[in-house]
C-alpha cells in the first residue's frame, strides 16, 4: 500500500532546542496529521492540516500541508523533556477515511 | 473530550488461546471503528474497518478468520484473536469516528499489549 516516507528516524536534541521533522509521498494527499506516541499509550493528535498551504500552530508546534499536497512538516520550538515521543505523520488519499502512518521519527531531548 | 478505552491494556496467553479485546468509547457514538497492529518500533497499519452493524473490511494480508471484528454497537467493538501464536504478539490499538465530520474528531485508544508465550 502507500507508504510516506518520514524523517529523521530519530534525534536527540538538548532542552530549548528546535525540532524539525518531515513526511513525503509521491502521491497527494487530503489531509495530513500529526500524531505522538508516547510509551504503551496510543497516538494522541496534535495537528489536523486539511488545505495545501495551510500552517497550522499548537502551542509550541507548527505544521505545515505542503503546496504540492505531496509532504508537510511538524516543528516543535524550544523543546521541553516531555516532548520525548515518537511522532507519527499520518495522512489520507481521496474519499478515504483510512488514515496511512509513516514510521516515525523518535525524539529524545536532554535536559 | 472524547475519552476511548480498551480492555484489557495488557494480556498474556498461551500460544493456542483466544483473547477477546474490547474497545469502548465513554462519550460519543462511535459510527466507525478501525483496528490498527503496531509491532515494536514500528508504524501503525490498519488492520481492519467496521461500521456498526455491519461486517467488517479487512485490510489485505490480514484473515478474516483469525481476527474477528464485532462492531456490537455504536459504543463498543471488539477484536478476537483466536487460536493466537507468538507472532500475533503486538499492540493492538483502536481508533474511532465520532462521526462528527473530519480526520480530527477520530480517537485512539490507549492500545492493549499482547503476548502470545
Amino acid at each position: 500500500g502507500q507508504q510516506l516516507n518520514q524523517s529523521p528516524q530519530s534525534m536527540f536534541i538538548q532542552e530549548g532546542e528546535d525540532v524539525s521533522m518531515n513526511c513525503t509521498s509521491s502521491s497527494i494527499f487530503n489531509t495530513w496529521l500529526w500524531y505522538k506516541q508516547e510509551p504503551g499509550e496510543g497516538p494522541v493528535l496534535l495537528i489536523a492540516l486539511y488545505k495545501a498551504g495551510e500552517l497550522t500552530s499548537n502551542g509550541r508546534l507548527t505544521a505545515q500541508f505542503g503546496i504540492t499536497r505531496k509532504d508537510s512538516f511538524l516543528n516543535i520550538s524550544a523543546s521541553i523533556p516531555s516532548d520525548v515521543g515518537i511522532y507519527f505523520c499520518a495522512g489520507t488519499q481521496g474519499g478515504s477515511e483510512k488514515l496511512v502512518f509513516g514510521k516515525g521519527t523518535k525524539l529524545t531531548v536532554n535536559p | 473530550g472524547a475519552v476511548v478505552s480498551q480492555h484489557p491494556s495488557r494480556v498474556i496467553c498461551k500460544s493456542g488461546t483466544s483473547v477477546k479485546i474490547e474497545c469502548r468509547s465513554l462519550d460519543f457514538q462511535a459510527t466507525t471503528m478501525f483496528w490498527y497492529r503496531q509491532f515494536p518500533k514500528q508504524s501503525l497499519m490498519l488492520m481492519a474497518t467496521s461500521n456498526e452493524g455491519s461486517k467488517a473490511t479487512y485490510e489485505q494480508g490480514v484473515e478474516k478468520d483469525k481476527f474477528l471484528i464485532n462492531h456490537a454497537s455504536l459504543t463498543l467493538s471488539t477484536l478476537t484473536v483466536t487460536s493466537a501464536h507468538p507472532e500475533d504478539s503486538s499492540f493492538y490499538i483502536c481508533r474511532l469516528d465520532a462521526g462528527r465530520g473530519g480526520t480530527d474528531t477520530q480517537y485512539f485508544g490507549p492500545g492493549t499489549r499482547l503476548t502470545v508465550l
